[in-house]
């Protein structure tokens, strides 16, 4: 079955870029959709199709993918975007929804 | 808006049950499925199944053999039986929308659900 694979976890300076990579094979031919969830909370949707945002949610989260790498790109963090960050793909080959481990993503 | 809604507790070896409760919006739809995801305390999430209002579905091939889902569309609920727990299965369960198939673009707050004598 397909896996992706994220880093347990990330930090980053207020006011710096955050970069929070999804690995797959050959990712690129697939969909790749961001969540976010804040602890205690449920996930919500913050990228879809690899780099379209849902209203309402800033244009400081920005997606792409290439090869065997999907990104989540946070300009100018802040401390309100400490949380976890999934990528989820649907498996098409297997018709399963994926998820990543997650990453947790600090602002120090 | 989604709500989940069931037991907190179930015993090992008996059926977690619970409904989904959507409103705002029909649940009758070509553009939606409707989702089941789980994550266990501490961990990350995990894809139950997909059902669409037909009834068509899909199931997450490890837990396909205890998982049911049903969709209800006069009351516009959908549900989830998950047999034969174990402790392993302890986790807040989530209710989602989809956009087609893939993008959960809407989350129920979800709920704990505990196995436990």
């Amino acid at each position: 079955s397909y896996v992706l694979v994220q880093p347990p976890s990330l930090s980053v300076a207020p006011g710096q870029t955050a970069k929070v990579t999804c690995g797959g094979i050959n990712i690129k031919s697939k969909e790749v959709h961001w969540y976010q969830q804040k602890a205690g909370q449920a996930p919500i949707l913050v990228i879809y199709d690899d780099r379209d945002r849902p209203s309402g949610i800033p244009e400081r989260f920005s997606g792409s993918s290439s090869g065997n790498t999907a990104t989540l790109t946070i300009s100018r963090v802040e401390a309100g975007d400490e949380a976890a960050y999934y990528c989820q793909v649907w498996d098409s080959d297997n018709d399963h929804q994926v998820f990543g481990g997650g990453t947790k993503l600090t602002v120090l | 808006h989604l709500q989940e809604s069931g037991p907190g507790l179930v015993k090992p070896s008996e059926t977690l049950s619970l409904t989904c409760t959507v409103s705002g919006g029909s649940m009758s739809s070509s553009r939606y499925y409707w989702a089941w995801i789980r994550q266990p305390p501490g961990k990350g999430l995990e894809w139950i199944g997909n059902i669409f209002y037909s009834g068509n579905t899909y199931y997450n091939s490890s837990l396909k053999s205890r998982v049911t889902m049903s969709v209800d569309t006069s009351k516009n609920q959908f549900s989830l039986k998950l047999n034969s727990v174990t402790a392993a299965d302890t986790a807040v369960y989530y209710c989602a929308r989809l956009l087609g198939l893939t993008v959960s673009d809407h989350w129920g707050q979800g709920t704990l659900v505990t196995v436990s004598s």
